[in-house]
């Protein structure tokens, strides 16, 4: 079956302006995580959503960054203002359930580039 | 604050060798994810660890679980170019589900 999609694979932005990345869950899946991944580093975690609601948002590293799920499914990572600190692969994964012991499914990443 | 890490960071190593890459963890938790990472693509879920001396094998790969020591173990057995890749741990943190990540351990396997 389908796994985790991610859309757009690159995305290259000047300094200053805002973007939007999509992550397409594996279709029953109810929780759903947006990690940061720099080089040569571990996925850094930003945001999980347990349905609609974002159970945990203490990664998010400021309020530039948002998050959404407004139907369960399909998320959407919003970066306003973006610095060039902000260029990582951001990784989304998506689980059964929460709690952890369901395996996450990760998505091919979306590589976010500021110039 | 939950903090996980692994050693080695990087590893070179001879086909046919074993080898074991460690993770420590910082706070208390029941659970331990490995995942595989090859460049350029994302992450592959190898074993999911549930309880306190959990073991499971797959192909070349044991993983291992001591919750008291706060340890798991990734051992490597008669290796082959084919595991070649970057391994990273991943801790739940104890009560909000979080999932912290170690570095990662890049392995690479010369024939």
């Amino acid at each position: 079956g389908a796994g985790v999609s991610q859309t757009p694979s690159n995305k290259v932005t000047e300094k200053g302006k805002y973007v939007e990345l999509r992550c397409d869950p594996i279709s029953g899946h109810t929780a759903l995580y947006w990690y940061r991944q720099s080089l040569g580093q571990g996925p850094e975690f930003l945001i999980y959503f347990q349905g609609t609601g974002a159970a945990d948002d203490s990664g998010l590293p400021n309020d530039r960054f948002f998050a959404v799920r407004p139907e369960g499914s399909v998320s959407t990572l919003k970066i306003q203002r973006t610095e060039r600190g902000d260029s990582a692969v951001y990784l989304c994964a998506s689980s059964l359930t929460a709690g952890g012991t369901d395996t996450q499914y990760f998505g091919p990443g979306t590589r976010l580039t500021v110039l | 604050e939950l903090k996980v890490e692994q050693n080695p960071l990087f590893l070179s190593m001879q086909e046919g060798k074993n080898y074991t890459i460690y993770c420590n963890y910082s706070t208390t938790s029941d659970r331990l994810y490995w995942y595989r990472q090859d460049p350029g693509k994302s992450l592959e879920s190898l074993f999911v660890l549930l309880s306190n001396g959990a073991v499971k094998q797959e192909g070349r790969l044991m993983a291992s679980l001591d919750t008291k020591a706060r340890l798991s173990t990734l051992h490597i057995t008669a290796a082959v170019h084919d595991l070649s890749a970057t391994y990273f741990c991943a801790v739940p943190s104890l009560g909000d589900d979080k999932i912290i990540f170690g570095k990662g351990t890049r392995l690479h396997i010369l024939p």
